[in-house]
């Protein structure tokens, strides 16, 4: 079945410092590709997305590309702030499906 | 337009009860999913409603039902509450297409004691 693989966290980071979150999926055919992050004490939001191979979805500074050959969709940001403290999660929908399947999440820490 | 809510945000409820959750989708989407969120498992789907009808199912006891109304609002109860039901739960809404993100509520918090 469908299954997304995300790095285990929680990552520390100081502040201005670049960020990877890695995320492989595996998929039957082609999957649009999310990803999602939740705040403290919230629901989930996207942040950005990608429907075909190639594409690079960006928001709030965040990018990710969608990497066929490597079945990737890794998260990146070049210089992290206090405020993206949150939990990361990778997920997809396989072509046809109504239902995304979700990583386990990343927790991503942030120092000043 | 306004986003996903659920009510209530808190729960405490006592082992044995049963507890109804409430979702209002964003206006126009038709498609409402829950998940069940502990930090042990992770984001678990529970199931999703279009129409008024369960279109697809997770892999939970049939102690946790849901149904879905003429709205589009939804609801979730789940009977004979165990310590391990205590959790986040989300709903979450979207357009009944394929492929398409979902958007989430904030979450009810369910505390079983």
């Amino acid at each position: 079945g469908d299954s997304v693989t995300q790095m285990e966290g929680p990552v520390t980071l100081s502040e201005e410092a670049f960020l990877t979150i890695n995320c492989t999926y595996t998929a039957t055919g082609y999957p649009s590709l999310f990803w999602y992050v939740q705040y403290p004490g919230e629901g989930l939001q996207l942040l950005l997305k990608a429907t075909k191979a190639d594409d690079k979805g960006s928001n709030k500074g965040f990018e990710a590309t969608y990497r066929k050959e490597t079945t990737s969709f890794h998260l990146e940001k070049g210089s992290v702030q206090v405020s993206d403290s949150a939990v990361y999660f990778c997920a997809l929908i396989a072509g046809g499906s109504y239902i995304p399947t979700f990583g386990r999440g990343t927790s991503l820490i942030v120092h000043p | 337009k306004a986003g996903v809510t659920q009510t209530p945000r808190y729960l405490i409820k006592t082992r044995g009860q049963q507890v109804t959750l409430s979702c209002s989708p964003i206006s126009g989407h038709r498609s409402v999913s829950w998940y069940q969120q502990t930090p042990g498992q992770g984001l678990q789907f529970l199931f999703e409603y279009f129409s008024e009808t369960q279109r697809n199912k997770g892999n939970f006891p049939g102690r946790f039902s849901g149904r879905q109304f003429s709205n589009s609002r939804s609801e979730m109860n789940v009977s004979t509450l165990e310590l391990g039901d205590s959790a986040l739960y989300l709903c979450a809404s979207s357009l009944a297409n394929t492929n398409n993100e979902q958007f989430f509520g904030p979450g009810t918090r369910l505390t079983v004691l």
